[in-house]
């Protein structure tokens, strides 16, 4: 079964700090896309970085990187330099030929960045 | 970057009227776009996947009468939440594959709120 888990609900960082959000995946599959979006009060989704089951080195995106750990099935978010912005609702995804390219989401996590 | 537009950005209507909720890719062509429902504080629930030029694929447990889907060019997807109740009343929001790129990424629209008095 394809799952995505994300076991913080609510997280807080200092304006300036960095913090690492949690994400574990469960898939049989071994070509898979791992996904970070972000959800202000707005509504919009909106993406922020891409790691491939296949890539030899983590994604980067700016503030953004991925701490991909392939045999512990993790893919932590790690947003360096909080600012007030960062706050928001952020949701880890996957995407795999056994869901027939479905997006599949995980619960989310809460973070509030603290000034 | 790819950009996903939705109109209404938000609507309230009477219980028994139908509401057409429309999501284009104004940058891409997108040849599957997605539509989800979000409940408050909860994750985005896959409603369907709509083929442009065929017909959508709705997921288990969602009405393909009640949330009817069309998906006319490489452009458009339109969601027409027919005949709706306070129960359909929910966060609905759209995505746009797109397809070729490495990462055959989803880009979402800005999402609809839909009230049903």
């Amino acid at each position: 079964a394809q799952k995505i888990t994300q076991t913080q609900p609510g997280m807080f960082v200092q304006e300036k700090e960095a913090v690492t959000l949690d994400c574990t995946y469960d898939t049989s599959d071994p070509s898979y896309g791992l996904f970070w979006y972000k959800q202000p009060s707005s509504g919009e989704m909106i993406f922020l970085i891409y790691q491939g089951s296949y890539d030899q080195q983590n994604a980067t995106e700016g503030r953004y990187s991925l701490n991909f750990q392939k045999a512990r099935k993790s893919a932590n978010l790690v947003i360096s330099a909080s600012q007030l912005g960062d706050s928001a609702m952020y949701f880890c995804a996957m995407k795999t030929k056994t869901s027939y390219d479905k997006v599949i989401f995980g619960p989310g996590t809460s973070l509030s960045v603290i000034p | 970057g790819a950009v996903v537009s939705q109109h209404p950005s938000r609507v309230i209507c009477k219980s028994g009227t139908s509401v057409k909720i429309e999501c284009r890719s104004l940058d891409f062509q997108a040849t599957t776009m997605f539509w989800y429902r979000q409940f408050p504080k909860q994750s985005l629930m896959l409603m369907a996947t709509s083929n442009e030029g065929s017909k959508a694929t709705y997921e288990q447990g969602v009405e393909k009468d009640k949330f009817l889907i069309n998906h006319a060019s490489l452009t458009l997807s339109t969601l027409t939440v027919t005949s709706a109740h306070p129960e359909d009343s929910s966060f609905y929001i759209c995505s746009a594959e797109l397809a070729g790129a490495r990462t055959d990424t989803q880009y979402f629209g800005p999402g609809t709120r839909l009230t049903v008095l």
